[in-house]
C-alpha cells in the first residue's frame, strides 16, 4: 500500500502567519491526492481535492500544489477556525491511504 | 444539500456483532460509492473499504475481509456496514463517507463512536 507521510507533526502558528504543510507518498501518486481539516470532535472535512482544486466552499485562503510524490498544502492567513489537524489522503491506488496528519496549533 | 447522518453509539462486548448505517440525503446515492472510514482515540483515520451505490458491490481492506459487510439499499437511501467478531481494538469512531471521485471523500456523515468493553 502506499504510505503518505505528513510533516510536521505540529505546527505551531499566530493568527495571520502562513502555513504550509507537506505530504510526501511511497511511490508516484500523480496528482490523486486531497487535503482534509478535522477539528476536535468533528468529522473530517474536504478542502482540497486531486491536489490543487479546492472543495465547493472552501476560502481562497487554503491552496494545494504538487505531483508525483511531494505535495503541499499551504494556508495564506491563518484564521483562528483554521486551528486543527490536516490530513493528507491518495486515491491513485487502493487501499485509499491517509496520511498521519499535521496539528497546526496556536502559538 | 447532502447529508450523510449515521445512527447513534454502541457499546457492545467482544466477540459481538454492530451494524452502522447511514442515511444519504440530498442526491442520489445510486449515483456515488460509500467509502468507510474509521478513527481510533487519539489516532488518524483508516480506511475500511467501499460499496457502489449502484450494484452494490463492495470491496474491503484485505485486514476486514473477514470482519466487515457492507451493503446499500437504494430504497431507502441508507448504506450500512456490520462488523463481527468485535475486539477491544475496534473501538473507534466509524464513519461513513460520500464518495465522489473514485476515492475523493466529500461528504461526511457525524462519526458513530463504537466502544468495545466487557
Amino acid at each position: 500500500e502506499i504510505v503518505l507521510t505528513q510533516s510536521p507533526v505540529t505546527l505551531s502558528l499566530s493568527p495571520g502567519e502562513r502555513a504550509t504543510l507537506s505530504c510526501r507518498a511511497s511511490q508516484s501518486i500523480a496528482g490523486y491526492l486531497a487535503w482534509y481539516q478535522q477539528k476536535p470532535g468533528q468529522a473530517p472535512r474536504l478542502l482540497i481535492y486531486d491536489a490543487s482544486s479546492r472543495a465547493t466552499g472552501i476560502p481562497a485562503r487554503f491552496s494545494g500544489s504538487g505531483s508525483g510524490t511531494d505535495f503541499t498544502l499551504t494556508i495564506s492567513s491563518l484564521e483562528p477556525e483554521d486551528f486543527a489537524v490536516y490530513f493528507c489522503q491518495q486515491r491513485s491506488k487502493w487501499p485509499l491511504t491517509f496520511g498521519g496528519g499535521t496539528k497546526v496549533e496556536i502559538k | 444539500q447532502v447529508h450523510l447522518v449515521q445512527s447513534g453509539a454502541e457499546l457492545k462486548k467482544p466477540g459481538a456483532s454492530v451494524t452502522v448505517s447511514c442515511k444519504a440525503s440530498g442526491y442520489t446515492l445510486s449515483n456515488f460509492g460509500i467509502s468507510w472510514v474509521r478513527q481510533a482515540p487519539g489516532q488518524g483515520l483508516e480506511w475500511m473499504g467501499w460499496v457502489s451505490g449502484y450494484n452494490g458491490n463492495a470491496h474491503y481492506v484485505e485486514k476486514f475481509q473477514d470482519k466487515v459487510t457492507m451493503t446499500t439499499d437504494t430504497s431507502t437511501g441508507i448504506s450500512y456496514m456490520e462488523l463481527r467478531n468485535l475486539r477491544s481494538d475496534d473501538t473507534a469512531v466509524y464513519y461513513c463517507a460520500r464518495d465522489f471521485e473514485a476515492g475523493t471523500l466529500d461528504f461526511w456523515g457525524q462519526g458513530t463512536l463504537i466502544t468495545v468493553s466487557s
